[in-house]
């Protein structure tokens, strides 16, 4: 059973790029959620997705988006991109809703 | 809405003493509560969780917690430090029954000190 893989490990873009961040969920799991981490901080819950459908969303603005796949693997895409969207992006899978989230290493984004 | 408030941002602590993170949390309904440990450079590793039932939480690597409905309190104890604890610890908060949408706190950076 392989864990929770996000790629790439670290990624830097000029502010107004667009981003994609992969997520390969744990064989199984079929609920995904982003969450962005700045710096010195926690984690904050960007968005949810359970069997293909956003089932969720934190207080983020529509240039943060998501897609899951039939193999329930994810991206988030971020738009627009400003400097403060610097930040560590963390993936979790889970097997079904409401059950226990694994957490992949994360994508480190660094806006200049 | 729920949030979560660590209240200390460091702790440093000698090898082999006790440690308590302490983690306050505010929410209009029932919540669920759960504390998580970051390496450095690595993802989010649960150590435990409350759902329900018995107030002490045992978790992994010797670590355990205790709610507090009346405090509003779930502390992260430890009675005795490794070198191997240190680390970010996160204690956070979620509605839903598991650990899905979760609020987290802004963490405390444990340090063990030789």
């Amino acid at each position: 059973e392989t864990g929770v893989t996000q790629s790439p490990t670290h990624l830097i873009k000029t502010r107004g790029q667009q981003v994609t961040l992969r997520c390969s969920s744990q064989s199984g799991h079929n609920t995904v959620s982003w969450y962005q981490q700045a710096l010195g901080q926690g984690p904050q819950f960007i968005f949810q997705y359970y069997r293909e459908e956003e089932n969720g969303r934190g207080n983020f603005p529509p240039r943060f988006s998501g897609l899951q796949f039939p193999n329930y693997s994810s991206e988030l895409n971020v738009n627009a991109l400003e400097l403060d969207d610097s930040a560590l992006y963390l993936c979790a899978s889970s097997l079904e809703q409401n059950t226990e989230a694994f957490f992949g290493q994360g994508t480190r984004l660094t806006v200049v | 809405a729920q949030s979560v408030t660590q209240l200390d941002s460091q702790v440093p602590v000698f090898e082999e003493a006790p440690v308590e993170l302490r983690c306050n949390y505010s929410s209009s309904v029932s919540v669920y509560l759960f504390w998580y440990v970051q390496y450095p450079n690595q993802g989010l590793q649960l150590l435990l969780k409350y759902l329900s039932g018995s107030t002490l939480v045992k978790g992994i690597n010797g670590f355990e917690a205790e709610f507090n409905k009346s405090q509003t309190s779930f502390h992260l104890r430890k009675p005795s430090v490794h070198i191997s604890d240190t680390a970010e610890y996160f204690c956070a908060v979620s509605e839903d029954f598991g650990n899905e949408k979760l609020t987290f706190g802004t963490g405390t950076r444990l340090t063990i000190i030789p």
